[in-house]
């Protein structure tokens, strides 16, 4: 399978513990990116990766997030001391241009 | 503040006909236009695009128009299959790709 891979595919926690999800992008992919969706809304983008540099954050993103792609291939996306209002879709999506993305099977974080 | 709307939030059409999915945009500096489709608890899965100096892209039973003039996207699908059942996005490219709140697409047999 050579697509976007996202894991845990599910998580559920407790609130104020602190959740840790990965993303193996495609492999010749430079860009990867980070969105969160929420019922009812479309993806919202929350931070963009080109290589290793983190390029761009969302101020949706806020000081609890945290993002790195070492090294340039799989990233994580940490959130410390997770609130209800943190459950959502959390996507991965790769790309080689700024254009078309492919996203992954998403990770769904629910804060109990 | 909203650049990318679909502001109809469901469709229901018969198996066979023409479903049309409808997007509007605010930003003029959107310069590519995309339709994802996404099946519950799966990640959006790419359909179909149009650059913004065309006006009409045809892939199999999708089309994708684009009246720039008005910002204004349209899908269709035709004929419409069951399988299609999904919620479909809306998207458009700046500097990065902004989403509509999508609309769910339901074919009935």
């Amino acid at each position: 399978d050579t697509g976007v891979s996202q894991n845990p595919r599910h998580k559920i926690t407790k609130r104020g513990q602190n959740v840790t999800f990965r993303c193996d992008p495609i492999s010749e992919h430079n860009r990867l990116y980070w969105y969160r969706q929420t019922l009812g809304q479309g993806p919202e983008f929350l931070t963009y990766f080109q290589n290793e540099a983190q390029l761009e954050k969302s101020r949706l993103l806020s000081d609890r997030f945290s993002a790195e792609r070492p090294k340039g291939s799989f990233s994580t996306l940490e959130i410390q001391r997770t609130e209800q209002g943190d459950s959502a879709m959390y996507l991965c999506a790769s790309s080689s241009d700024r254009r078309k993305l492919f996203f992954g099977s998403g990770t769904q974080l629910s804060v109990l | 503040d909203q650049q990318v709307k679909q502001n109809s939030p469901s469709l229901s059409v018969q198996e066979g006909r023409i479903s049309i999915l409808n997007c509007d945009y605010t930003n003029s500096m959107f310069d590519y236009f995309l339709w994802y489709k996404k099946y519950p608890a799966e990640g959006p899965t790419f359909l179909i695009s149009i650059s913004s100096i065309k006006d009409k892209n045809e892939d199999g039973r999708f089309t994708v128009f684009l009246n720039k003039s008005a910002k204004h996207l349209s899908l269709h699908i035709v004929p419409s299959q069951p399988g299609d059942s999904a919620v479909y996005f809306c998207a458009a490219s700046g500097q990065k790709l902004v989403f509509g709140k999508g609309t769910k697409l339901t074919v009935n047999p």
